[in-house]
């Protein structure tokens, strides 16, 4: 079965230290992979999205992501955070199952310590 | 380009009455739309996918008799909750797919419902 996984219901990072979010997936064939961002009460922002190619790709706001076949992972990194990146980050992998959908991970609620 | 739009942004209602949002794909036209309900600090789960001029496809669990849905045209899904309880509150998103392959869906800025 189709399956997204984000291992970290909550990260807390200080403001201007790394950060990686994890997202592993389960899916039979090469998925299309996509990181969005909301703040309370919004709605989803894309930051970047993954179809073929590169396995490294840059997003909005400083934030990448690398896919790694071997280990079916699509890690969320970002060098240096910002105050203003505290929200909640979903993982989310395009299947085709009957009709092409999402299928989203949990989320990963980000809190940067000042 | 991609908009999706979502109206209204928030709704309060009593209980046992129905509540209507719409859910707009502003420059495209959408073959499929779908519908989600976000728990607070919870993921989204899909309610169903809608198709333009026929009958939505729910997920399992989710009752189709209280969650109404029309695709009337390519542009325009509507989710209906009927005779809305305290439960049903819950924060509701949309998105589209542009049906060129891109596979990449656009989503609404999404409807807080709030039922008394």
């Amino acid at each position: 079965a189709q399956s997204v996984t984000q291992p970290d219901i909550h990260i807390t990072v200080s403001e201007g230290a790394s950060l990686e979010l994890r997202c592993n997936y389960s899916y039979g064939a090469t998925p299309y992979l996509f990181w969005y961002v909301q703040s309370p009460g919004q709605g989803l922002q894309l930051l970047l999205k993954y179809f073929s190619g590169d396995t490294l790709v840059q997003g909005i706001k400083g934030f990448e992501a690398e896919f790694k076949r071997s280990q079916s992972s699509f890690n969320l990194r970002k060098p240096s955070v910002h105050w203003s990146d505290a929200a909640e980050y979903f993982c989310a992998v395009g299947a085709t199952s009957g009709t092409y959908k999402y299928i989203f991970g949990t989320g990963t609620r980000l809190k940067v310590l000042a | 380009g991609a908009v999706v739009s979502q109206h209204p942004s928030w709704v309060i209602c009593k209980s046992g009455t129905s509540v209507k949002i719409e859910c707009r794909s502003l420059d495209f036209q959408a073959t499929t739309m779908f519908w989600y309900r976000q728990f607070p600090k919870q993921s989204l789960m899909l309610m169903a996918t809608s198709n333009e001029g026929s009958k939505a496809t729910y997920e399992q669990g989710v009752e189709k008799d209280k969650f109404l849905i029309n695709h009337a045209s390519l542009t325009l899904s509507t989710l209906t909750v009927t005779s809305a309880h305290p439960e049903d509150s819950s924060f509701y998103i949309c998105s589209a797919d542009r049906g060129q392959g891109t596979g990449e869906l656009f989503f609404g800025e999404g409807s807080r419902l709030t039922v008394l």
